[in-house]
């Protein structure tokens, strides 16, 4: 079945230095990837989000890139603040179809 | 805009009652209600999908007559977890979208503990 496989699964880094995480998706009929950010306890909101038939988004400290020949899309975050730290979740979804899947999830930790 | 409001946020409850949670979109139309549960530190588990005036549609695994779902109009959704007993426990949250090529939105959560 569709499977999105999310690394890392943890991801400590500096605050200031550059984040960046990796999704590959197993369904070629994927035309659309939302990531969202969940802090504990709360709601997953989404941050950022591509489609097909682009290569890159970008929107201030966040960018999402997508290969859709290697069926690849990474999240990158620069400049890290403390307050990015959460959990970050993938996910992938055929804009014809009713699901989405999911990522396991990264959890980042920003450390001042 | 695309504010999804959900109701409670945490239950406490016996063993072998039953809990109603609400799930609204607030300034758009839920075409699509999507259940989640989410357990510590782990992903989003998709239970069920619903479409606005059908019978949603339960994941391989989940128990239709164990997680009751409604969706009787565009902006409400609930998930009915009938006599619940303490391995229910855990973190509901519903998410809704519009049209199928827009992102889904997410209500707060339910935090669910069945003594």
């Amino acid at each position: 079945g569709e499977n999105v496989e999310q690394h890392p699964s943890t991801l400590s880094v500096q605050e200031g230095d550059s984040a960046v995480i990796k999704c590959t998706y197993s369904d070629s009929a994927s035309n659309y990837f939302p990531w969202y950010k969940q802090e504990l306890g709360k709601r997953p909101q989404l941050i950022i989000d591509i489609r097909s038939n682009v290569g890159e988004k970008k929107d201030q400290r966040i960018a999402v890139t997508l290969n859709k020949t290697a069926k690849h899309f990474s999240l990158h975050i620069t400049e890290t603040q403390p307050e990015d730290s959460a959990v970050y979740f993938c996910a992938a979804m055929y804009t014809g179809g009713f699901k989405t899947i999911f990522g396991a999830g990264t959890r980042l930790f920003v450390k001042a | 805009g695309a504010v999804v409001s959900q109701h409670p946020s945490w239950v406490i409850c016996k063993s072998g009652t039953s809990v109603k949670i609400e799930c609204r979109s607030l300034d758009f139309q839920a075409t699509t209600m999507f259940w989640y549960r989410q357990f510590p530190k782990q992903s989003l588990m998709l239970m069920a999908t619903s479409n606005e005036g059908s019978k949603a549609t339960y994941e391989q695994g989940v128990e239709k007559d164990k997680f009751l779902i409604n969706h009787a109009s565009l902006t409400l959704s609930t998930l009915t977890v009938t006599s619940a007993h303490p391995e229910d426990s855990s973190f509901y949250i519903c998410s809704a979208r519009d049209l199928e090529d827009q992102p889904q939105h997410f209500g707060d959560g339910t935090r669910l503990s069945i003594l």
